[in-house]
């Protein structure tokens, strides 16, 4: 069965600093990696995915991941982020029969 | 384009009632969903299906049903509420034959048990 862990639970930031969320995945098959965003009061939204190809993706808003397969990682950065940033990030690994597994959730709080 | 759409909004039972939530979709996605969001403890799946018909439990099924008896909808039963159940409920679903497909998520259903 996959898993998915999110070291950073609750992450606290000035404006205009830069972030990284970590996650890393535990799954034998091929994955699919996925980032979602869920601003306060709203459902889960995409931020940005992985499948094949270039490790790095780039997703919405300035936001990108890398997903190092050696280290089973799937980390999301931003260069500097903005009070807007403010949300729950949860990354989330998909099998190819459709079933999700998300992390816990990491809730960043960005400081104007 | 609707997307995914969840009914009711809000939900107030008592202990032992039961009810039944709604979840239906427009985009014609073989997989459903149903996730339980509690703090700290991020999404878990409750149960989940790949088409109509077919239904398989998730993390935590025990205290609720579903069924699938159309690709548009499927219902999340509980069947004697308890306060554990107390939680946000998010319906979602997505094309299963392209893997990077991402879910699609309802806006929420947020039940008390009292």
């Amino acid at each position: 069965a996959q898993s998915v862990s999110q070291h950073n639970h609750h992450v606290i930031l000035s404006e205009a600093a830069s972030l990284e969320l970590g996650c890393n995945y535990s799954y034998g098959g091929t994955v699919n990696l996925f980032w979602y965003v869920q601003y306060p009061g709203q459902h889960l939204q995409l931020l940005l995915k992985y499948f094949s190809g270039d490790p790095l993706v780039k997703g919405i808003k300035g936001f990108e991941a890398e997903f190092i397969k050696s280290k089973f990682s799937f980390n999301l950065r931003k260069p500097s982020v903005q009070w807007s940033d403010t949300a729950e990030y949860f990354c989330a690994v998909k099998t190819n029969a459709g079933k999700s597994t998300f992390g816990d959730g990491t809730t960043l709080t960005v400081k104007p | 384009n609707a997307g995914v759409t969840q009914t009711p909004k809000f939900q107030v039972l008592k202990t032992g009632q039961s009810m039944t939530l709604q979840c239906a979709q427009d985009m014609n996605h073989e997989y459903m969903s149903w996730y339980r969001q509690d703090p700290g403890m991020g999404l878990r799946l409750i149960h989940y299906s790949v088409g109509a018909g077919i239904t398989d439990q998730g993390e935590v099924p025990n205290g609720y049903n579903v069924s699938r008896s159309t690709t548009e909808d499927f219902p999340l039963r509980l069947l004697s509420a308890a306060p554990s159940q107390t939680s946000v409920y998010f319906c979602a679903s997505s094309y299963i034959g392209t893997a990077e497909s991402p879910l699609h998520f309802g806006n929420g259903t947020r039940l008390t048990v009292t």
